[in-house]
C-alpha cells in the first residue's frame, strides 16, 4: 500500500502549456506539502496545506496554484509553463502542522521543452 | 546566507568504514533537526532526528548537535552499499514553520 501516491510519475511537455500534478495519502495525516527538487538536488518548500486550508505559501509565482479538496489529497495546477520549471516535485505529508517526521511521494519528474 | 549548508560530496568510502555527514546553520531558532534518506529516484524518507543540542543513537546511525556552533552531524558506523544514498539534513524552529532542506551529500559505500 502506497502511503503518498503522486501521477503523474513524468511529465514532459511543452512551454506555454498549463498541466496539473496529482497527490493523495492514506496515513490519515493532517499536513501536506508540496517541495520543487531542482537539478542541485535542492529541496525547496513550496506550499503547504493543514486539514484543507493554506498555512504556507512561499515566493512561488502565481502560475502554481495548488488546491486541497480534503486533507487526504493536494493537488498542484501549473500555468504556462516555462523551461526553469523543469524539476522533480514532491508531495509530502505529516501527522500535523510542527511534526517533521514528513513520508514523501516519489516525486513527478517534470520536463519543460 | 542560506539557512542550512551541507557539503555536496559526492563521498565514497570502503565497506566498513565510519562515514562523517556534516551540515551548518545560520537560524538560532532551530530546535528540531532531521536527517532525511534519499535513494536515487526516490522520495527523501526520513531516518532519524534530534531535538535541541545533544546525540540520539539508532544502530549504525548517530545524529549529534552542537547548537553553540551551529553545526549538526550524522556518523554511520559499519557502512553498508545498501546506505549509498543521498543523505540531507533539515533543521526546523517548530510550530507553523517549515523544515529547511541542505542540498544533501551523495554517499557511495564500495563494496
Amino acid at each position: 500500500d502506497t502511503a503518498v501516491s503522486q501521477t503523474p510519475k513524468y511529465l514532459v511537455t511543452q512551454m506555454g502549456n498549463d498541466k496539473s500534478i496529482k497527490c493523495e495519502q492514506n496515513l490519515g495525516h493532517d499536513t501536506m506539502y508540496w517541495y520543487k527538487q531542482d537539478s542541485k538536488k535542492f529541496l525547496k518548500i513550496m506550499f503547504s496545506y493543514n486539514n484543507k486550508e493554506l498555512i504556507i505559501n512561499e515566493t512561488v509565482p502565481n502560475r502554481f496554484s495548488p488546491k486541497s479538496p480534503d486533507k487526504a489529497h493536494l493537488n498542484l495546477h501549473i500555468n504556462s509553463l516555462e523551461l526553469g520549471d523543469s524539476a522533480v516535485y514532491f508531495c509530502a505529508s505529516s501527522q500535523g502542522v510542527g511534526n517533521y517526521g514528513y513520508t514523501f511521494g516519489s516525486g513527478t519528474r517534470l520536463t519543460v521543452v | 546566507q542560506k539557512e542550512v549548508e551541507q557539503d555536496p560530496g559526492p563521498l565514497s568510502v570502503p565497506e566498513g568504514a565510519i562515514v562523517s555527514l556534516n551540515c551548518t546553520y545560520s537560524n538560532s531558532a532551530f530546535q528540531y533537526f532531521m536527517w532525511y534518506r534519499q535513494y536515487s529516484r526516490k522520495g527523501p524518507e526520513l531516518l532519524m532526528y534530534t531535538y535541541s543540542s545533544g546525540n540520539k543513537e539508532d544502530g549504525r546511525f548517530t545524529a549529534q548537535v552542537d547548537k553553540s556552533s551551529k553545526y549538526i552531524s550524522l556518523f554511520i558506523r559499519d557502512s553498508q552499499p545498501s546506505d549509498s544514498a543521498t543523505y540531507l539534513c533539515a533543521p526546523g524552529s517548530g510550530g507553523a514553520n517549515n523544515l529547511f532542506f541542505g542540498t544533501g551529500t551523495r554517499l557511495t559505500v564500495i563494496p
